[in-house]
């Protein structure tokens, strides 16, 4: 079956301008998560959805970023007013289960780049 | 604050064993799972822990100790294909599923 995908791939843009990135999770997953991981470096949680909870946004860096998700499926990430600092690679995961083991699927990522 | 270490990186040679450690110190703990991502893929899942002890999938095994706040990725029989990035992760919040990430370990594998 089809895994996680996001889009873009790769997105260029101005500092200063909004960015959108979408992600379409694994089909009956109710667990989606936002990550940002910088170069080199490790993962680092931005955002959590679960079925029809409210999300856990503790992970979110600043106001400028906001994530919703539609009929508990497709997922966007919008980053406002972006920053040079913005410069990353978003990944997006789904998991079937809560708790326990909770092995999470990983799309193939977003690199956004901020000029 | 929440925090994992693991050593930047790590080589060895091809049909070797290798261990990565990682130790962690987390505000709660809920398990400890481990991912391997190639140069620009996605992570994908190797193992994962809940309880102290051993677990062993083919080539691999994770160990945990939950009173050491410690614990480790083995790999054997190294191959080429090994050669990736091998992160540790704590889910660290029971009412979420999150993962706290360390900041990876490179593992070269040489001929």
């Amino acid at each position: 079956g089809a895994g996680v995908s996001q889009s873009p791939s790769n997105k260029v843009t101005e500092k200063g301008k909004d960015v959108e990135l979408r992600c379409d999770p694994i089909s009956g997953h109710t667990a989606l998560y936002w990550y940002r991981q910088s170069l080199g470096q490790g993962l680092e949680f931005l955002i959590y959805f679960q079925g029809n909870s409210a999300p856990d946004k503790s992970g979110l860096p600043s106001d400028r970023f906001s994530a919703e998700r539609t009929g508990g499926s497709v997922s966007t990430l919008t980053i406002q007013r972006t920053q040079q600092e913005d410069s990353a690679v978003y990944l997006c995961a789904s998991s079937k289960l809560a708790g326990g083991l909770n092995e999470q699927y990983f799309g193939p990522g977003t690199r956004l780049t901020v000029t | 604050g929440q925090s994992l270490e693991q050593p930047s990186e790590v080589t060895a040679v091809e049909g070797a064993i290798v261990q990565i450690n990682c130790t962690y110190q987390t505000s709660g703990f809920y398990g400890l799972s481990w991912y391997q991502q190639h140069d620009g893929g996605a992570p994908t899942f190797l193992s994962y822990n809940g309880l102290d002890g051993l677990e062993e999938t083919g080539r691999f095994s994770s160990f945990l100790s939950r009173s050491d706040s410690y614990g480790y990725l083995l790999l054997q029989e190294l191959q080429m294909k090994d050669s990736a990035s091998y992160f540790c992760a704590v889910r660290d919040n029971g009412a979420g599923n999150m993962l706290t990430f360390g900041g990876g370990t490179r593992l070269m594998v040489k001929p």
